[in-house]
């Protein structure tokens, strides 16, 4: 079974640029996930998809990052414009259900480095 | 609210030592708890998991079993190998948000 997959692996932009991460979570899953992890910290969820719907993005900052799901599957976060405390690894993750208890299946994740 | 507060490292042990890594939790209502494992140049993945009080979650001679008059789900492996050098993270799940701890980083040497 193939895993999550991401793209790009690294990514390196200045302060002010655009910048857009993309997903394809494992076939069948129906919740993808997105997560910042800056180093040193734990992931923080930014927003969470059930199929191409959202579920929960109380934790994203909407003035600059947004994300889509829109045919169910793969998904896409941006981030625009860039600021420096935007660093960090961006990971996606997907369960097959929204389920409390439901493993979630993590991706090698996208690091950003904003210059 | 809800976070998670786990034991900082970095840890480091000698092969066969017994391992603890602590975690505790606040949170409303019963939620699910987790640990994540990150081995050296890969990705997240599950290690175990707990869904209510008193369940023990086991996995890789890993176990950890949710206390709710605690508050807490600590790791432990009774004898640690070179490989099981990783990054652990606590976490816990209420359905719609989920949380992790900060992490904490193993060694373990030969």
């Amino acid at each position: 079974e193939a895993g999550v997959a991401q793209s790009p692996r690294y990514k390196i932009i200045e302060k002010r640029q655009s910048v857009a991460f993309w997903c394809n979570p494992i076939s069948g899953h129906a919740t993808l996930y997105w997560y910042q992890q800056i180093l040193g910290q734990g992931p923080k969820l930014l927003i969470q998809f059930q199929n191409n719907g959202v579920v929960d993005d109380s934790q994203l900052p909407k003035d600059r990052f947004s994300a889509e799901r829109l045919k169910g599957v793969d998904s896409t976060l941006k981030i625009q414009p860039a600021k420096l405390e935007d660093s960090a690894v961006y990971l996606c993750a997907s369960s097959f259900q929204r389920g409390q208890a439901d493993t979630q299946y993590f991706g090698p994740g996208t690091r950003l480095t904003v210059l | 609210g809800n976070s998670v507060t786990q034991m900082e490292g970095p840890v480091t042990l000698s092969e066969e030592a017994f391992l603890t890594i602590n975690c505790t939790y606040t949170a409303t209502g019963y939620p699910s708890l987790f640990w994540y494992v990150q081995y050296p140049g890969e990705g997240l993945q599950l290690l175990l998991k707990a869904t209510k009080a008193d369940d023990k979650g086991s996995n890789k001679g890993f176990e950890a079993t949710y206390r709710k008059e605690t508050t807490s789900f600590h790791l432990e492996k009774g004898s640690v190998q070179v490989s099981d050098s990783a990054v652990y993270f606590c976490a816990l799940s209420t359905g719609n948000q989920f949380y992790f701890g900060t992490g904490t980083s193993l060694t373990v040497i030969p």
